[in-house]
């Protein structure tokens, strides 16, 4: 089981550009959520994905958005990027009604 | 809205000392999650505590409990530099599948 994998692990982009993070849940779960953690700060919930849909949404712009695939996979969008979105974007997998959830070891974004 | 505060927020501790991190969190929830984060990491599941009471060990480190408190305690004991880490509790809201609430981590530093 390879875990929670995430793609890429780095990328540097340009303030206004859009970004798409990639992520692969944990085999078996079926829920996938995303988190930033800015520096130095805890991972701060963006939004979870469910049976393709978005379940619910922490307190962050329309400029993110995700899709979560029929194989349980997920992509976070980010667009019109700002230096403030420089941060390790955290993808977390479980199963729906579980206990735990998975972390995968991360994108770091840095917008210049 | 669920808030969880962890304290201290720094922690610098000589190898074979004992201390105890704190967090506290404001509403009724009944799993409480602590995580460990190298720097540049991902998130390592520490513990998963689901009841009043519960006590979990592994290795040098112990973590509890007490939902009428609202609050669980991460203790180490005898430190070694290989602790030296961020540490992360968080907590679900009580509906169930729900994300994750982060505090803002204790960055514990060993030294000889």
């Amino acid at each position: 089981d390879a875990g929670v994998t995430q793609s890429p692990t780095h990328l540097i982009k340009t303030r206004g550009q859009q970004v798409t993070l990639r992520c692969s849940p944990k085999s078996g779960h079926d829920t996938v959520s995303w988190y930033q953690q800015a520096l130095g700060q805890g991972p701060q919930f963006i939004f979870q994905y469910y049976e393709e849909e978005e379940r619910q949404r922490g307190n962050f712009p329309d400029r993110f958005s995700g899709h979560q695939f029929p194989n349980y996979s997920s992509e976070l969008n980010v667009n019109a990027l700002l230096l403030g979105d420089s941060a390790l974007y955290l993808c977390a997998s479980s199963l729906a009604g579980g206990i735990e959830a998975f972390f995968g070891q991360g994108t770091r974004l840095t917008v210049v | 809205e669920l808030k969880v505060e962890q304290n201290p927020l720094f922690l610098s501790m000589q190898e074979g000392k004992n201390y105890t991190i704190y967090c506290n969190y404001s509403t009724t929830s009944d799993r409480l999650y602590w995580y460990r984060q190298d720097p540049g990491k991902s998130l390592e599941s520490l513990f998963v505590l689901l009841s009043n009471g519960a006590v979990k060990q592994e290795g040098r480190l112990m973590a509890s409990l007490d939902t009428k408190a609202r609050l669980s305690t991460l203790h180490i004991t005898a430190a070694v530099h290989d602790l030296s880490a961020t540490y992360f509790c968080a907590v679900d809201s009580p509906s169930g599948n729900t994300p994750l609430v982060f505090g803002k981590g204790t960055r514990l530093s060993v030294i000889a």
